[in-house]
């Protein structure tokens, strides 16, 4: 089953707003990433959020995680039509290796101009 | 450049053909993954090498095989045993310890 779902599926909204968009998972972890994915292309690493804590900005985007809820949430503000892309959680194999991923299956972004 | 490539972009088979992914990183990376992406889908783990000359299936690897003869290289058979083979396919690579993945461009595979 998967580790992380994202939540909502999709997302469109119009340039300027903000973007906001959740991942749940069910075991406990040590880390939380979240990737993006352009239209057939690969995947980019955004950003990476430790258990121990429960913030990270990068830019533009803004990662918080709650380990008590097992959730975690992008917010992409200020969105541009570049950023219209699919957005994907991943964390670590539940069975302890840190050499495996498991990923959502992610939220589509369209920011339309 | 430093990266991963993946070649080739879009790769077209016969049923009943085998067919190698070729996917090379010049990042000295250990650990290289395959994954499958099929349309409005995540990501799922084939195949994946922690260091050269071993390797372990992930959640999806029947029809599928893969070695790793040397640190830059970590080609994917998609042999005809694979039912339904047309996805696109993902090569990945991470340095020893951590747990952020760096990926390919992807090829995209289609059976005729």
């Amino acid at each position: 089953s998967q580790q992380g779902e994202e939540d909502p599926q999709a997302l469109s909204i119009q340039e300027g707003e903000n973007a906001t968009m959740n991942c749940s998972y069910k075991t406990s972890i040590n880390n939380l990433q979240w990737y993006r994915q352009n239209s057939g292309r690969g995947l980019v690493h955004l950003i990476l959020i430790r258990s121990n804590e429960r913030e990270k900005h990068s830019g533009r985007l803004r990662v918080t995680l709650d380990t008590s809820k097992k959730s975690s949430s992008l917010l992409i503000t200020a969105s541009r039509a570049a950023d219209t892309a699919s957005y994907f959680c991943a964390t670590p194999n539940s069975g302890g290796s840190n050499y495996k991923l498991t990923f959502g299956k992610g939220t589509l972004l369209t920011v339309n101009p | 450049d430093g990266g991963i490539t993946q070649s080739p972009k879009y790769l077209f088979r016969k049923e009943g053909q085998n067919v190698t992914l070729s996917c090379e990183q010049n990042l000295n990376h250990d650990a290289m993954y395959w994954y499958r992406q099929d349309p409005g889908q995540g990501l799922r783990l084939i195949y994946y090498s922690q260091i050269v000359n071993d390797f372990q299936k992930g959640d999806i690897a029947e029809g599928y095989s893969v070695s790793r003869e040397k640190k830059e290289s970590f080609p994917l058979t998609v042999t005809s045993a694979q039912k339904n083979p047309t996805a696109f396919y993902l090569c990945a690579s991470t340095p020893t310890s951590t747990d952020t993945q760096y990926f390919g461009p992807g090829t995209r595979l289609t059976v005729l």
